[in-house]
């Protein structure tokens, strides 16, 4: 079975200051893994994903993300937040064999301060 | 808007009411999935269609729970004896068949509030 764990629910940070979410995942076998974003009223968008190769993964917004099989994490960062990132981060993983489902981790609500 | 939509956005019943939603996928899309998401959690993945057929259900769908996709184009998904732990938004999700892996492009959901 696969799973996701954010560690922290909440993120706080100033404007322009830069931001990592943390991510952990566990699995028995091999998975792709993602980043959606969930901004205020909308659905679930896809931020960025690995699915082999590079390890740093470059996403939409300026968002990137890096891949560390060793430590099974794929945290996410960005320089440099602006307002406009304030939303709800989802880290996710899916089986390379599997057609189906996406398992999420509970999500990290990025909150920007002026 | 060629996106995922869903409706209605929001539910209000009276727990034992039955509830039906309705999911519209991108057109040309033959994957369909249906995942639940309570208050300060992730999505849980309920179920998945590929054209009409239902692939994979969750231990999560109840036998209070079914989904359809009769033509292999929109979806529906009926609860049917509501009770308060239904109250959740529920989310739909369509992808082509040889999708990116994980490129699910997600509706902006049904939040169901059971009384």
């Amino acid at each position: 079975a696969q799973s996701v764990t954010q560690l922290d629910s909440q993120v706080p940070v100033f404007e322009e200051a830069p931001v990592e979410l943390r991510c952990n995942y566990s699995s028995s076998v091999s998975v792709y893994l993602f980043w959606y974003v969930q901004y205020p009223n909308q659905g679930l968008q896809l931020l960025l994903k690995y699915l082999s190769g590079s390890t740093l993964v470059k996403g939409i917004n300026g968002f990137e993300a890096e891949f560390n099989k060793s430590q099974t994490s794929f945290h996410l960062r960005k320089p440099s937040v602006h307002i406009s990132d304030t939303a709800e981060y989802f880290c996710a993983v899916k089986r390379y064999s599997s057609a189906s489902k996406i398992i999420f981790g509970s999500g990290t609500r990025l909150s920007i301060r002026p | 808007d060629t996106g995922v939509s869903q409706n209605p956005r929001h539910k209000i019943t009276k727990r034992g009411q039955n509830v039906t939603f309705r999911c519209d996928p991108i057109s040309e899309h033959n994957r369909l999935y249906w995942y639940r998401q309570t208050l300060g959690q992730g999505p849980e993945f309920l179920t998945y269609f590929q054209n009409e057929a239902q692939l994979e259900k969750s231990r999560l769908l109840s036998d209070r729970f079914s989904a359809e996709r009769p033509k292999g184009s929109f979806s529906t998904l009926e609860i049917q004896r509501t009770e308060q732990g239904d109250s959740a938004m529920y989310l739909c999700a369509s992808s082509l068949n040889r999708e990116v892996p994980g490129e699910q492009f997600f509706g902006p959901g049904t939040r169901l509030t059971v009384l």
